[in-house]
């Protein structure tokens, strides 16, 4: 089954809009952790954002900022002001505790234009 | 810190061929991941190692596929008698974990090898 769900697959903006991201993610374990990542064509995954499972706090560095609820498993994350170096592919992704293994469970990505 | 790397950056091979790709994480990260990512998709899970232990495979991994990590150091992931469906981008992630405290448990990726096989 599908541990994250990006529901969007291409999101178009001129720059100066913002841009709001949906992950949506499923897990039975207590303890875990919501990442996201950037990739940008050269084909890095740069990381951006790591939250555990206890802290809900929103959390917001310079024009980024996201949102974790809980009560609707959405970890969804904001870009204000677009420019165009954030177009990219961004990935949601969920790391599980209960093995130890911490593997990264990604969804599929979304696709972010931001035209000038 | 150089990041981690990833050698060769393209390869292109013929169907049948071996093939070998290099991943020299972090220097003092503990965990070594590697991933393929098909066009479209996120990238998925195929094997990991903790120091020179490669602890758990994926299904994805077939027979063809071995991964090494001698040393703990770099990681090597060959692919014997390619096939084209193994056409993909191969990630390479390292981290560092300490016993059960996770704080620096965070993955950080190389540029990946992208293989086509013709």
């Amino acid at each position: 089954a599908q541990k994250v769900t990006q529901a969007q697959t291409e999101i178009s903006v001129v720059e100066k809009e913002d841009v709001t991201l949906d992950c949506v993610y499923e897990t039975r374990d207590t303890t875990y952790y919501l990442f996201w990542y950037k990739q940008p064509p050269s084909g890095e995954l740069v990381f951006l954002i790591r939250r555990n499972s206890f802290d809900e706090q929103n959390e917001i560095s310079g024009r980024y900022s996201w949102n974790f609820q809980k009560s609707t498993s959405s970890f969804n994350f904001t870009i204000t002001a677009s420019q165009v170096v954030d177009s990219a592919v961004y990935f949601c992704a969920l790391s599980e505790a209960a093995y130890n293994d911490y593997k990264l469970s990604f969804g599929a990505g979304t696709t972010v234009t931001v035209r000038a | 810190d150089t990041g981690v790397s990833q050698d060769p950056r393209h390869k292109i091979t013929k169907r049948g061929q071996n093939v070998t790709f290099r991943c020299d994480p972090i220097s003092e990260h503990n965990r070594l991941y590697w991933y393929r990512q098909t066009l479209g998709q996120g990238p998925e899970f195929l094997t990991y190692f903790q120091n020179e232990a490669q602890l758990e495979k994926s299904r994805l991994l077939s027979d063809r596929f071995s991964a090494e990590r001698p040393k703990g150091s770099f990681s090597t992931l060959e692919i014997q008698r390619t096939e084209q469906g193994d056409s993909a981008m191969y990630l390479c992630a390292s981290s560092l974990v300490a016993g059960r405290r996770v704080s620096e448990n965070i993955q950080y990726f190389g540029a990946g090898t992208r293989l086509s096989v013709l």
